[in-house]
């Protein structure tokens, strides 16, 4: 089983339509993070969560919202889907170690489309 | 935040050694420098990190320059499964976070 799940893997929904793209990790790590992926520009950073407590905003947080429900679990949601946020969405994790730890874990992405 | 900067694409042949460089002139003193790859379909994967002295593992080296504006990825021997995208990467050692940048496309010619 994978370290990091993100469910679902695709999905299709139309404008204005709420959404939420799910992440587990069974790797208890506490630091959490959201990117997103475009054709040609590499991964952007939308939030990143370093406990349940704590959740900060990336580059490009604004349309979207997150959850830390646990350690565990870190959702992100789209309130109000629009055309250009279809892209490949990846969850990851990294420990909180000092110095050289904190490498990051990703899970498979999950490819959203909104038509 | 500190950027990266790296060639768009870069070609090898198989079973040749590639170098694959990174410039990060605004790198701050406790800026960790780390390098990912991804595979077609996937997400990215950790290769390498190093703070101020060359490292090596099992996957590949990294070169850091002596005023640590610049480092290079080596693969000493590419093969056809190291075609991906590399992305170098620093990591702010006071906020954890880590921002990409577009990285680059290594192509392995057979």
């Amino acid at each position: 089983d994978a370290d990091v799940t993100q469910t679902p893997r695709n999905r299709i929904t139309k404008t204005g339509k709420r959404i939420m793209l799910e992440c587990s990790q069974t790797k208890g790590h506490d630091r959490m993070y959201w990117y997103r992926q475009d054709p040609g520009l590499g991964l952007r950073l939308i939030y990143y969560s370093f406990d349940v407590k704590d959740i900060n905003k990336g580059e490009i947080s604004d349309g979207y919202s997150v959850s830390r429900q646990a350690q565990a679990k870190f959702s992100l949601s789209l309130e109000s889907a629009i055309p250009n946020q279809t892209a490949l969405y990846f969850c990851a994790t990294s420990d909180s170690g000092t110095g050289s730890f904190g490498t990051l874990h990703f899970g498979n992405g999950t490819r959203l489309t909104v038509t | 935040d500190a950027k990266t900067t790296q060639p768009n694409s870069m070609e090898s042949n198989e079973e040749e050694p590639v170098h694959l460089p990174c410039n990060h002139s605004t790198i701050s003193g406790t800026d960790y420098i780390h390098w990912y790859r991804q595979l077609p379909s996937q997400g990215p994967e950790y290769v390498i990190h190093g703070l101020t002295s060359n490292v090596n593992n099992r996957m590949a080296s990294l070169a850091i320059a002596e005023d640590r504006k610049s480092s290079t990825l080596i693969l000493h021997r590419a093969t056809l499964r190291d075609a991906a995208v590399y992305y170098c990467i620093l990591r702010d050692t006071g906020t954890y976070k880590y921002i990409f940048g577009t990285g680059t496309r290594l192509k392995v010619l057979a």
